[in-house]
This record gives C-alpha cells, structure tokens and sequence, in this order.
C-alpha cells in the first residue's frame, strides 16, 4: 500500500500563508488530492489532480507537486480554514489517506 | 442538489453484524461507482470498498475483506455495506461517497456519515 505522510498540526496567523506537504512513499504521478474536514463535519474536496481547483473552492487553495512529493497551500488563511486537512491517493489501490495536518490559527 | 444519506448504524456486540444503507439522491446514480469510507474515533480516514456502477468491480480493503459485501441496488439509488464478524477496530463513523466523476477515485460528495459501535 502507498503510504502518506503529512506533518500531524500547523499554526498559522491569519492573512499569511499556510503551506502543507504529503509525501508518498511511491510516485502517485499526479492522483493526488486534498480534502478540508471541519470538526464535526464530513470531508470536503478542495484538489483534484494535484492541482485542480474542485467546485467552488476558492482560489485561495491551491495544489502542487508531483510523483511523491505535494505541497497545498491557503494564501491568506482566514478563520473559516481551522480544520484537518487531508491528502488522499488514486494511482494504486487501495485508495490511502495521510493521517491528517490540522491547522490552528496562531 | 446531490445528497447521500447514510443509515443502519449502532451499537453492536463483537462477532455480530450489521447492515449500513446510503440512499443517493440529486444525480444519476446507477451511472457512478461509488464507496465506503470510515473514520475511527479520533482518527483519520480509510477507504473500505467500492463497487462499479454496474456492480461488476468490487474492492475491498485488506482489513474488511471476507468480513464486509458492499453491493447495490440502482433501481432503489441505494448503496449497502453487510459487516458481518464485527471487531473492535471496527468502530468508527462510516461514510458513503460519490466520486468527482464516475469511476473516479477521489470523491466530491459525502454523506453525514452513520456510527458503528462495536462493543460488549
């Protein structure tokens, strides 16, 4: 299995930039892609296809990288981002997730 | 609007069964395979099986197969996971998902997710 690896918190002030990295153990090419999980809620597709913005997501969120190495960024954070952010791969099954970077605002 | 409504959870012994239902409304659903998804308590998330539109592909992740049959029933919109050989480990909140296009693997709509507890 395609292991994710995602650094566990962040703290960011607001308006500044928050950058978080997944690191697959194998190239996942470019089937990489970010999810926001609110407390409570359930997840939310922000990437797709390492950096393709989903539906309705603001241009704030962005997505990069490619083979094992990805990078997604908020610039600006704002208070609405407090939230668990997941990376997620599709190029090998089973489908992994990373364990997940929550963000808190500093 | 799309919606996914997840059913059938709750509080169950160890070795017993249980049947989650997901009734999919707003799209076409015998167009879209679609998944389930779990979240343990705390934790993060895990892919636990999918099922092709026409029910001809079945995945299941190594920690459920043998135990759990997802399967479908397009003429009702409906998706269901049978746990059957319950654990402890298989307590978590359990999600049906609709992937971004039809077969794809990653996922733009969820539902509220229904709770398994597996306890004595």
């Amino acid at each position: 299995d395609i292991v994710l690896t995602q650094s566990p918190a962040l703290a960011v002030s607001l308006g500044q930039r928050a950058t978080i990295s997944c690191r697959a153990s194998e190239s996942v090419r470019s089937s990489m892609h970010w999810y926001q999980q609110k407390s409570g809620q359930q997840p939310k597709l922000l990437i797709y296809g390492a950096s393709n913005l989903a539906s309705g997501v603001p241009a704030r969120f962005s997505g990069s990288g490619s083979g094992t190495d990805f990078t997604f960024t908020i610039d600006p954070v704002e208070a609405d981002d407090i939230a668990t952010y997941y990376c997620q791969q599709s190029r090998n099954d089973p489908l992994t997730f990373g364990s997940g970077t929550k963000l808190e605002i500093k | 609007e799309v919606q996914l409504v997840e059913s059938g959870g709750g509080l169950v012994q160890p070795g017993r069964s249980l049947k989650l239902s997901c009734l999919a409304s707003g799209f076409t659903f015998s167009n879209y395979g679609m998944n389930w998804i779990r979240q343990a308590p705390g934790k993060g998330l895990e892919w636990v099986a999918s099922i092709s539109s026409s029910s001809s592909y079945i995945y299941y992740a190594d920690t459920v197969k043998g135990r759990f049959t997802i399967s479908r029933d397009n003429a009702k919109n409906t998706l269901y996971l049978q746990m059957t050989s319950l654990r402890s480990e298989d307590t978590a909140l359990y999600y049906c998902a609709r992937p971004y296009y039809y077969s794809g693997g990653y996922f733009d709509y969820w539902g509220q997710g229904v709770m398994v507890t597996v306890s004595s």
